[in-house]
C-alpha cells in the first residue's frame, strides 16, 4: 500500500480563492509527523507546514492549514486567499517515527495547482 | 543563515559515464540525506547519513551509485556507471535531530543520461 496518496494530479484555483490539497496516508506507527513541501519550477523544495501525531490542534501558518483527520488518515492542505506565487507542484511527506531520531520522509506524487486571474 | 549548497545545478552525461554531485548541509546539521526525484514523482531517499556514519541506504542501487560523508559535514554522491533511468534531479537535505525534523533542501542537481 502506498505509504502517502495525493490524489489530484493536477487543480486550478483563482486568485484570492481558497484550495484544499488532499493527502491521506498509511502507518501503524504511533508516532509520526506529516509534512507539505512546495516545489516551484526552480525546483527547490519549501517547507510549508508540519502536524505532529500527538498534536491536539491543527497547524496554521500564515495562509497555510493542515486539515488533520487522524482517525481518516488524512492531513489536506488548505491555502486562504490563493496567490499567483502559490502556483507550483506541492508534497505531502510523512516522517514516521518520533523527532527523537532523524528519519526519512516518503513522498507522495505531488499535486499541481494552478492560480488563475 | 546559509541554505544547503549542491553543485552542479545541471549536468548531462552519455549512458556508461561516471558523475559526481556535491552538497554542503547547513552548517550543525548532523543529519544529511540524498533523495533522487524522476519528473513527475516525489523524492525518494537514496541515503541517509547521521555524521559520518550511514543510517538508511536500504534503497541505493549500490551496484552503481555511492555515497560518502567524510568529517560528518559535506558529501559525495556518484554513479558509475550512469544508465538512462537514472536521469533526475538529485535533492541533498540536512536537518537537525529533536523538533519536529524539518529537512531542508537545496535546490538539487538536474542530471539528463543521454
Amino acid at each position: 500500500a502506498q505509504k502517502i496518496t495525493q490524489t489530484q494530479p493536477g487543480m486550478f484555483v483563482q486568485e484570492k480563492e481558497a484550495v484544499t490539497l488532499d493527502c491521506t496516508y498509511d502507518t501503524s506507527d504511533p508516532s509520526y509527523g506529516l509534512f507539505w513541501y512546495k516545489q516551484p519550477s526552480s525546483g527547490e523544495m519549501i517547507f510549508l507546514i508540519y502536524q505532529g501525531s500527538y498534536d491536539q490542534q491543527n497547524a496554521t501558518e500564515g495562509r497555510y492549514s493542515l486539515n488533520f483527520q487522524k482517525a481518516r488518515k488524512s492531513a489536506n492542505l488548505v491555502i486562504s486567499a490563493s496567490q499567483l506565487g502559490d502556483s507550483a507542484m506541492y508534497f505531502c511527506a510523512m516522517r514516521e517515527g518520533d523527532t527523537g531520531t532523524a528519519s526519512k520522509l516518503t513522498f507522495g506524487t505531488g499535486t499541481r495547482l494552478q492560480v488563475t486571474l | 543563515e546559509a541554505g544547503v549548497a549542491q553543485s552542479p545545478r545541471y549536468k548531462i552525461i552519455e549512458k556508461r559515464q561516471s558523475v559526481a554531485f556535491w552538497c554542503n548541509p547547513i552548517s550543525g546539521h548532523a543529519t544529511l540525506y540524498w533523495y533522487q526525484q524522476i519528473l513527475g514523482q516525489g523524492p525518494k531517499l537514496l541515503i541517509q547519513f547521521q555524521n559520518n556514519g550511514v543510517v538508511d541506504d536500504s534503497q541505493l542501487p549500490k551496484d552503481r551509485f555511492s555515497a560518502e560523508r567524510l568529517k560528518g559535514v559535506d558529501s559525495t554522491l556518484k554513479i558509475q556507471p550512469a544508465k538512462l533511468e537514472d536521469s533526475a534531479v538529485y535533492l541533498c537535505a540536512s536537518s537537525l535531530m529533536g523538533l519536529h525534523n524539518e529537512q531542508f533542501f537545496g535546490p538539487g542537481t538536474r542530471l539528463t543520461v543521454l
